[in-house]
């Protein structure tokens, strides 16, 4: 199985600041890595695909790069509606896996 | 517009059986793979099962597989998950998951 190691567990943030979360994959998953974005006791909500690509009506200010074992997620200029749980997945093969999550909160 | 409605959720005793549904709307539903994603409480998002736009092949985690049971009826747009031997560990909430859009999701609570 693969394995989605997410860093950090958590991060303090203002708004305005930029955001970084990474994800690693224990083995090479060519582009196929997903971003969620959750908030609590809600859904989670689909934003990225195939590493860097936005779903439509994702704000411009997230962006997400990287492909094989390394991959980021990037938010530029941090809004408070941002403030949320955000979880990688890989879907190059089963099990699909996601990564522990990053709880971006208020500094 | 997408929608995806998950419905089924119950609380149930260990051993027991449920039968999630996941009712969908404004998209190819046979074209597509479907799948179901869970989150037990205060935890991170764990994949279920999967299976393919035809229903010929079906995935599921390591922890389910025997004992959960994923199927679809292209004719209806819905999807299923029946939950067989239940255990206070499948304890969750479960989504609905299909191309890109998640179902608003369904608690499943097992304890005597």
């Amino acid at each position: 199985d693969i394995q989605m190691t997410q860093s950090p567990s958590s991060l303090s943030a203002s708004v305005g600041d930029r955001v970084t979360i990474t994800c690693r994959a224990s083995q090479g998953i060519n582009s196929w890595l997903a971003w969620y974005q959750q908030k609590p006791e809600k859904a989670p909500k689909s934003l990225i695909y195939a590493a860097s690509n936005l779903h439509s009506g994702v704000p411009s200010r997230f962006s997400g790069s990287g492909s094989g074992t390394d991959f980021t997620l990037t938010i530029t200029g941090l809004q408070p509606e941002d403030f949320a749980t955000y979880y990688c997945q890989q879907y190059n093969s089963y099990p699909r896996t996601f990564g522990g999550g990053t709880k971006v909160e208020i500094k | 517009e997408v929608q995806l409605l998950d419905s089924g959720g119950d609380l149930v005793q260990p051993g027991g059986s449920l039968r999630l549904s996941c009712a969908a709307s404004g998209f190819t539903f046979n074209n597509n793979a479907m799948g179901w994603v869970r989150q037990a409480p205060g935890k991170g998002l764990e994949w279920v099962s999967s299976i393919t736009g035809s229903g010929d092949n079906t995935y599921y985690a390591d922890s389910v597989k025997g004992r959960f049971t994923i199927s679809r009826d292209n004719s209806k747009n819905a999807l299923y998950l029946q939950m067989n031997s239940l255990r206070a560990d499948d304890t969750a909430v479960y989504y609905c998951l299909g191309v890109w859009h998640w179902g608003q999701g369904t608690q499943v609570t097992v304890s005597s």
